[in-house]
């Protein structure tokens, strides 16, 4: 069975940077599917941030590309979020999830980690 | 970037009730990148349907799908109480990709 699992600090303040990892059970993420990070406002706004693929390339999502990377642990089956100077409004429930590279949906998600930002 | 204009934004329907959502986009969108995803309360995304109307993995039937170009619903046929949630449409036919609004699901 396909797991996936959040991991970092569920509090960072402005101006710092966010680092997330995600754990990935039951499949390698180098095989044919790519690897997302997605986040949830409060107030329930949804928001895909980016991905890195099973190949290592990363496509972001426009809004964040000066401030996000995205990187992987072949080793340890895991990826990483690094969001720099984040803000208040980086406030957010953050997921990885498994991307379907074809059509684009995701069809794997870990349980989430909250992550507040403040001083 | 396409913006998906999802309503209602929240619903109230008896057990037994049928639901319709619908999700507009900004721009036309190839059915095969229009997907649903349920999410109930405390827990994560769950993909309901994907590509307009396939039905996801151990998915009850009374969940379907339709539509085409900018213009996609959402159907729950009976709603049962377990179906409380939010549910958001996705679109990944272009980048960045991007989420509906959300529509609250309550049962009376």
């Amino acid at each position: 069975e396909i797991q996936l699992q959040e991991s970092g600090p569920g509090l960072v303040k402005p101006s710092q940077s966010l680092s997330l990892t995600c754990s990935v059970t039951g499949y390698t993420i180098t095989s044919g599917y790519d690897w997302s990070w997605i986040r949830k406002f409060p107030g329930n706004k949804m928001e895909w941030m980016g991905y890195i693929s099973n190949s290592g390339s990363t496509n972001y999502n426009p809004s964040l590309k000066i401030r996000i990377s995205i990187t992987r642990d072949t080793s340890k089956n895991q990826f990483f979020l690094q969001l720099n100077s984040v803000t208040t409004e980086d406030t957010a429930t953050y997921y990885c999830a498994r991307s379907n590279p074809g059509y684009w949906y995701f069809d794997f998600w870990g349980p989430g980690t909250m992550v507040t930002v403040s001083s | 970037a396409i913006v998906l204009n999802q309503s209602p934004s929240s619903i109230v329907a008896s057990q037994g009730e049928k639901v319709t959502i619908t999700c507009r986009a900004s721009s036309s969108i190839s059915s095969n990148y229009l997907h649903w995803y349920q999410q109930k309360p405390g827990a994560f995304p769950k993909l309901v349907i994907y590509s307009t109307s396939y039905r996801a993995s151990g998915i009850p039937s009374r969940f379907s799908g339709s539509g085409s170009g900018t213009s996609y619903s959402f159907t729950i046929s009976r709603v049962e109480a377990e179906d409380v949630a939010t549910y958001y449409c996705q679109q990944g036919s272009s980048n960045p990709l991007t989420f509906g609004s959300g529509t609250k699901l309550e049962i009376k």
